[in-house]
């Protein structure tokens, strides 16, 4: 059974560093064409995707948070982990993890992604 | 702001048909993936690829896509179903991960 669990601290302060960490079990981090995402949802609001990285190490991040992120996973621990600088009442929400899987679509020649387990997420509240 | 464009929200007669779509110009090129989210709840993976359904979705639930539009229909809706969904594909970079603007698909 495939299973992501975040952890990470419920309140920071605004200026200091988040740092999340998404645990899996059920897979491992060196699966071909398998990563992990992660995605936050501020109260009321959307899905926002953050960044994700691929058992190969390839990694990708939000434009608009680009500058603010950085991800990175120990395979040995089955652990991806994020973090976010400089952060602001506005980043207050539910930061969750998802396992993406890749697959071929040999009709069209189509390499596609999805994510198809997600943890429960975490919510981290930015106040002073 | 998202590249990819849905109806904020929609309403369906319970036992009859919706289709939720989204807008983007990277769905041209692009496999668009649907979320099921309830209130409270971590988001669930509905339709992914072509028209493909997780194991446990029911078959009520399919995908299509045409042109720069990929839509979810939901044929039999039920109470359950009551929820927001959410389309994921590239961006116009071909870069993985943007959401929709999300649908609150509510049944009556």
């Amino acid at each position: 059974q495939v299973t992501l669990k975040e952890s990470g601290p419920v309140l920071v302060k605004p200026t200091e560093t988040l740092t999340l960490t998404c645990t899996v079990s059920g897979f491992s981090l060196s699966n071909a064409r398998m990563g992990v995402s992660w995605i936050r949802q501020p109260p009321g609001k959307a899905l926002e995707w953050l960044a994700h990285i691929f058992s190969n190490d390839e990694k990708s991040y939000s434009t608009s948070l680009k500058s603010r992120l950085t991800i990175s996973k120990d395979t040995s621990k089955s652990q991806v982990v994020l973090t976010m600088t400089n952060m602001d009442p506005v980043d207050t929400a539910t930061y969750y993890c998802a396992r993406i899987l890749g697959q071929w679509d040999y009709e069209v020649y189509i390499l596609y992604y999805y994510m198809d387990v997600w943890g429960k997420g975490t919510t981290v509240t930015v106040s002073s | 702001s998202s590249e990819l464009t849905q109806d904020p929200a929609v309403s369906v007669a319970l036992g009859q048909t919706v289709r939720i779509t989204c807008q983007g110009d990277s769905l041209r090129s692009y496999y668009a993936s649907w979320y099921q989210q309830k209130p409270g709840q971590a988001p669930v993976l509905v339709i992914y690829g072509k028209n493909n359904r997780p194991s446990g979705i029911p078959d009520r639930f399919s995908g299509s896509s045409s042109g720069n539009t990929a839509s979810l229909t939901i044929t039999g809706a039920q109470a359950e179903d009551e929820a927001d969904y959410y389309c994921n594909s590239r961006d116009s970079s071909g870069n993985l991960g943007v959401f929709g603007t999300g649908t609150k698909v509510t049944v009556l």
